[in-house]
């Protein structure tokens, strides 16, 4: 299993503004996931973050508007850059451990831009 | 790559009622087909799974059925209670190397 812990929470942002969310997991894991979730609506890969290399991201999604970090094998961060209105989201981490195939879920930022 | 479709969109049944959710899925290679539940609120928790050697898979309430010939696969929860009500998301991948392709989630409201 794997335990995450996903800030802030929440945030209410100025369009215009970048907002950073850090996840940080109890074990080591390969690879991390970030996803978009708006109200009502699905689970939105935006990218796969590796220690060590690039994140690969998925179509309609780009690095200078998410760009993210991965220094290590616990921990990451997603930067949502230049806020606008429709950046409003739930934006969670997940992992899938070892050789697990479940997959885990930090607790969600609820982000607002104003 | 993977593409996930999930139906209903909402469900709403009485207490007590049965409820059953439906998926499919492109890619014949994948081989391990999990359901979440997200609570309002609340993350993702994987409530049942399972892998394309069985196909079915039962625990307490809720059981998952599995045809791999048409590509579809059910969750199928019975006697249903409230707090059944959340959002089910179903999601299909090869294990091994996992990264999850989610459907678009149904909202099933259970009505006491």
């Amino acid at each position: 299993s794997a335990v995450i812990s996903q800030k802030p929470s929440r945030d209410i942002c100025q369009r215009g503004t970048s907002l950073t969310i850090q996840c940080q997991v109890d074990s080591q894991v390969t690879m991390m996931f970030w996803y978009r979730q708006q109200p009502g609506q699905s689970l939105t890969l935006i990218a796969t973050a590796n220690q060590g290399s690039e994140a690969t991201y998925e179509s309609g999604f780009v690095i200078d508007k998410f760009p993210i970090s991965r220094p290590n094998l616990t921990f990451s961060t997603l930067t949502v850059s230049n806020m606008s209105p429709e950046d409003s989201s739930i934006y969670l981490c997940s992992v899938v451990p070892g050789a697990s195939t479940e997959a885990f879920f930090g607790q969600g930022t609820r982000l607002t831009v104003v | 790559g993977e593409n996930v479709e999930q139906h209903p969109s909402t469900l709403s049944v009485q207490e007590g009622d049965s409820a059953v959710i439906k998926c499919t899925y492109s890619d014949s290679a994948s081989n391990y087909f999990p359901w979440y539940k997200q609570e309002l609120g609340k993350r993702p928790q994987l409530i049942i799974d399972i892998r394309s050697n069985v196909g079915e898979k039962k625990d307490q309430r809720i059981a998952v059925t599995l045809n791999k010939t048409a590509k579809h696969f059910s969750l199928h929860i019975t006697e249903t209670q409230p707090e059944d009500s959340a959002v089910y998301f179903c999601a299909a991948g090869q294990g091994g190397s996992y990264i999850p392709t989610f459907g678009r989630g149904t909202s099933l409201i259970v009505h006491p």
